[in-house]
């Protein structure tokens, strides 16, 4: 079975540019975040679905930020525009609910705004 | 009260050491506290678990102690390997939200041969 799937695994940007990461979850799985990892800030919860509804977006630093899951099997999240401090490594994760709570992480991907 | 405390922040121990690490939290709410082992270029990946139910949790090697008193919760690599050089992880969540972890600062260990 094919894990959490992210794409692309690294991107570098401009200031100023759009950024589109996505996400494909593992197959049956019924909840998907987004976290983001950076040196001084760890492992950061940005937002999270369930049955793809946005549950809790509370950790979305700011509007620059948008994520959206219009199925089951595909979630994007979008920085628009991007800033240096956006430089981080954006991992998705996907479980299903009732089972412990077992997050299955992506591998990530890296992004640096220049 | 959302935070989970790790530490140490690096850890370095001889191959067949007893790397101990640590964490600690304050929502009492919190009632399911895994662990997460990351390696370079990788995405975390859930190593043990643990719910207050119980004291101490063991999974081959390694094992969780659970103090619900003091709020605290450690993992203990028994005969440890150069192959668990990586960076740990500790989280907690609460019931109805077992996916929202919160993670602590992450610990990189690394087993000398």
């Amino acid at each position: 079975d094919a894990g959490v799937i992210q794409s692309p695994r690294h991107e570098v940007t401009e200031m100023g540019q759009e950024v589109t990461l996505r996400c494909k979850p593992i197959s049956g799985h019924n909840s998907l975040f987004w976290y983001r990892q950076t040196m001084m800030r760890g492992l950061e919860l940005l937002i999270y679905f369930n049955n793809n509804v946005p549950i809790d977006d509370s950790g979305m630093p700011e509007d620059r930020f948008s994520a959206k899951m219009p199925n089951a099997s595909f979630s994007t999240l979008k920085i628009q525009p991007s800033e240096p401090r956006d430089s981080a490594v954006y991992f998705c994760a996907s479980s299903f609910r009732g089972l412990g709570g077992e997050l299955f992480f992506g591998e990530g991907s890296r992004l640096t705004v220049l | 009260q959302q935070q989970v405390k790790q530490s140490p922040q690096s850890l370095i121990v001889q191959k067949g050491g007893i790397p101990i690490i640590n964490c600690a939290y304050e929502n009492t709410a919190f009632d399911y506290f895994p662990w997460y082992q990351q390696f370079p270029g990788k995405g975390p990946a859930l190593l043990i678990a643990i719910r207050p139910d119980v004291s101490e949790k063991k999974e081959g090697r390694f094992t969780i102690s659970f103090n619900k008193s003091a709020k605290q919760f450690s993992l203990h690599i028994m005969d440890s390997q150069p192959g668990d050089s990586a960076t740990y992880f500790c989280a907690a969540s609460q019931s109805g939200n077992t996916g929202k972890l919160i993670f602590g600062q992450g610990t990189t260990l690394q087993v000398k041969p």
